[in-house]
């Protein structure tokens, strides 16, 4: 079982359209979560961290269960510019490592 | 963005040579990682070093090889050891803590025939 995975999608949905994606891992004693946003052939930029209590950013909720060990982004009223690979990543382990471990990607296109 | 420089953008070699990749960071970050990202998979580390002249192995580390000599730099070297070098080389930085995410470079596509 991979460490952390993804539905590689692709997920086509039309503009204003809510879409959801999730993300499971492995390893139980995973500290901390991110959702990552990558352009194509573009460098992954930051989206969001993820909380336990839950979070949101604008139109965007990220998700976090950790009894089923799994991640998830939600996006309301997507637009054009959503278009992208949305990546899941884990801090694999407890220590102070910063060692993350990158799903291999959501990709959504977003059509008009 | 996030004061990482990657360079060059795209590189070419043929096969059976050694190139190196440069990475440059200007935010005095203790960690840096170096990943390479193939179609379809997502990043897979191949070295990374959180502090100044120590690094340590990632997942992929064979046929590649680091240095650490200061802190702003983390320059990688694809050996001709390596088998399948043709890939998108990301370069990262960050704060040593397990709750800090990285801040990516541009990234090199290095092409070898």
């Amino acid at each position: 079982r991979k460490e952390v995975e993804q539905d590689p999608g692709p997920f086509n949905v039309p503009e204003g359209a809510t879409v959801a994606f999730n993300c499971t891992y492995s390893n139980s004693a995973s500290q901390s979560f991110f959702w990552y946003r990558q352009d194509c052939r573009k460098e992954p930029k930051l989206l969001m961290s993820v909380y336990s209590s839950g979070n949101e950013d604008g139109r965007f909720t990220a998700q976090l269960n950790r009894a089923s060990q799994y991640i998830s982004l939600l996006i309301r009223d997507s637009k054009l510019s959503d278009s992208a690979t949305y990546l899941c990543v884990v801090n694999s382990g407890s220590s102070n490592t910063g060692k993350l471990i990158f799903g291999q990607g959501t990709t959504l296109q977003v059509k008009p | 963005d996030g004061g990482i420089t990657q360079s060059p953008k795209y590189l070419f070699r043929k096969e059976g040579q050694n190139v190196t990749l440069s990475c440059e960071q200007n935010l005095n970050h203790d960690a840096m990682y170096w990943y390479r990202q193939d179609p379809g998979q997502g990043l897979r580390l191949i070295y990374y070093s959180q502090i100044v002249n120590d690094f340590q192995k990632g997942d992929i580390a064979e046929g590649y090889s680091v240095s650490r000599e200061k802190k702003e730099s983390f320059p990688l070297t694809v050996t001709s050891a390596q088998k399948n070098p043709t890939a998108f080389y990301l370069c990262a930085d960050g704060v040593c803590s397990y709750n800090s995410p990285l801040h990516f470079g541009n990234g090199t596509r290095l092409t070898v025939t």
